[in-house]
């Protein structure tokens, strides 16, 4: 079955540290794109691609960093530079019809 | 960046009643969609629209796309416990790009 895989599930990350979040899927769709979550908030793009080695920042990319070598992936680094690093953090995958979703990585920082 | 005006922000109700919560926007979309998000998981896409005055149904969800292109609404019949969690809509514009624009989403919470 084709689907979009975020991992890990949960990830703690010492204050100053960098951490990659992993996002892959095997829908063959060429857009991806990585959302952040906090309690009680709505979906907020952090960065989005359309095609492959081409990404574009959305609403709140500072302190984040993205790469698209592959179709497939579209890994996030958090890095030292964002203030509020803990959140959810959801990947997704587009086509014309609506976006597939990744189960989310709830990232803390300790 | 711009985001779609959805209402209510949350929902209390009993098992049995019927919900409704809506979205609108001042630009007009071609494709609506509804998604809801259990907690700790990712939103699943619950029904999706292409057609102003679309009315389309899933179970016991029914959905319509407005005539105005601005808005749509989600109606949920005779609510279940398992119906909780976050609703969103989602618009876009249309042409080429697939991104979408959310609403901040509605929390239904039924109490049995």
């Amino acid at each position: 079955d084709g689907g979009i895989t975020q991992s890990p599930k949960y990830l703690f990350r010492k204050e100053g540290q960098n951490v990659t979040l992993s996002c892959e899927q095997n829908l063959n769709h060429d857009a991806m794109y990585w959302y952040r979550q906090d309690p009680g908030q709505g979906l907020r793009l952090i960065y989005y691609s359309q095609i492959v080695n081409d990404f574009q920042k959305g609403d709140i990319a500072e302190g984040y960093s993205v790469s698209r070598e592959k179709k497939e992936s579209f890994p996030l680094t958090v890095t030292s530079a964002q203030k509020n690093p803990t959140a959810f953090y959801l990947c997704a995958s587009g086509r014309l019809g609506g976006y597939t979703f990744g189960s989310g990585t709830r990232l803390t920082v300790v | 960046g711009q985001q779609l005006n959805q209402s209510p922000q949350s929902m209390f109700i009993q098992e049995g009643e019927d919900v409704s919560m809506n979205c609108t926007s001042s630009s007009i979309f071609n494709t609506w969609l509804w998604y809801k998000q259990d907690p700790g998981e990712g939103p699943v896409l619950l029904i999706a629209l292409y057609k102003a005055g679309e009315l389309t149904s899933n179970g016991r969800l029914t959905a319509q796309f407005g005539i105005t292109r601005k808005d749509s609404f989600l109606n949920i019949s005779a609510s279940i416990p398992s119906d909780v969690g976050i609703y969103f809509c989602a618009g876009r514009e249309g042409g080429s790009n697939y991104k979408l624009t959310f609403g901040k989403g509605t929390l239904l919470t039924v109490n049995p």
